[in-house]
């Protein structure tokens, strides 16, 4: 089946820089992209639809200016993570779907010490 | 609002055991149902979906069918393999086809032999 790749797997970064987390559909042109966040024992949540050539679409809640996406291309997606600090560490997921079935990365996790 | 529930783990079966996790749903409109499964270190990968009340949806003999009239949508197996060990996250969505997903909180499913 198609195939999302997530890179990195896992990062450790300071407080106050800033991570970049990619996302590339291997096999299929993606228009379409997401992006969740899991904390420990908790569900995933959507964070944000990232749209191939114009601005994401966040959910309520989710600071847009803090969770910079950029979705240059049809395969690939970023998140960035901007300024970053302890309470942003956590399990990051992004997702493309075709018109069948939604691929998922392998997730990030972010340790922000 | 749309969300799911699902029963929390850690849920510890002995191989060949029957398995059940639960799920229920709230939803506007007719939601698509799914089971997702997370093998350790891999991304989210479909275990089985259902669009319209009493569809049965399975696959590598896990089942799960659509419930309307309770909300419901409990992942089974008859006889459960080491191998079946994993997170399970039961998700739905109202938009069509799979975009936004909303997830549950998962369930890891520990098999012992």
């Amino acid at each position: 089946g198609a195939v999302v790749s997530q890179h990195p797997s896992w990062v450790i970064c300071k407080s106050g820089t800033s991570v970049k987390i990619e996302c590339r559909s291997l096999d299929f042109q993606a228009t379409t992209m997401f992006w969740y966040r899991q904390f420990p024992k908790q569900s995933l949540m959507l964070m944000a639809t990232s749209n191939e050539g114009s601005k994401a679409t966040y959910e309520q809640g989710v600071e847009k200016d803090k969770f910079l996406i950029n979705h240059a291309s049809l395969t690939l997606s970023t998140l960035t993570v901007t300024s970053a600090h302890p309470e942003d560490s956590s399990f990051y997921i992004c997702s493309a779907s075709s018109d069948t079935e939604a691929f998922f990365g392998q997730g990030t996790r972010l340790t922000v010490v | 609002g749309n969300s799911v529930t699902q029963m929390e783990g850690p849920v510890t079966l002995s191989e060949e055991a029957f398995l059940t996790i639960n799920c229920t749903y709230t939803a506007t409109g007719y939601p698509s149902l799914f089971w997702y499964v997370q093998y350790p270190g891999e991304g989210l990968q479909l275990l089985l979906k259902a669009t319209k009340a009493d569809d049965k949806g399975s696959n590598k003999g896990f089942e799960a069918t659509y419930r309307k009239e309770t909300t419901s949508f409990h992942l089974e197996k008859g006889s459960v393999q080491v191998s079946d060990s994993a997170v399970y996250f039961c998700a739905l969505t109202v938009s069509g086809g799979y975009n936004k997903l909303i997830f549950g909180a998962g369930t890891r499913l520990a098999v012992h032999p």
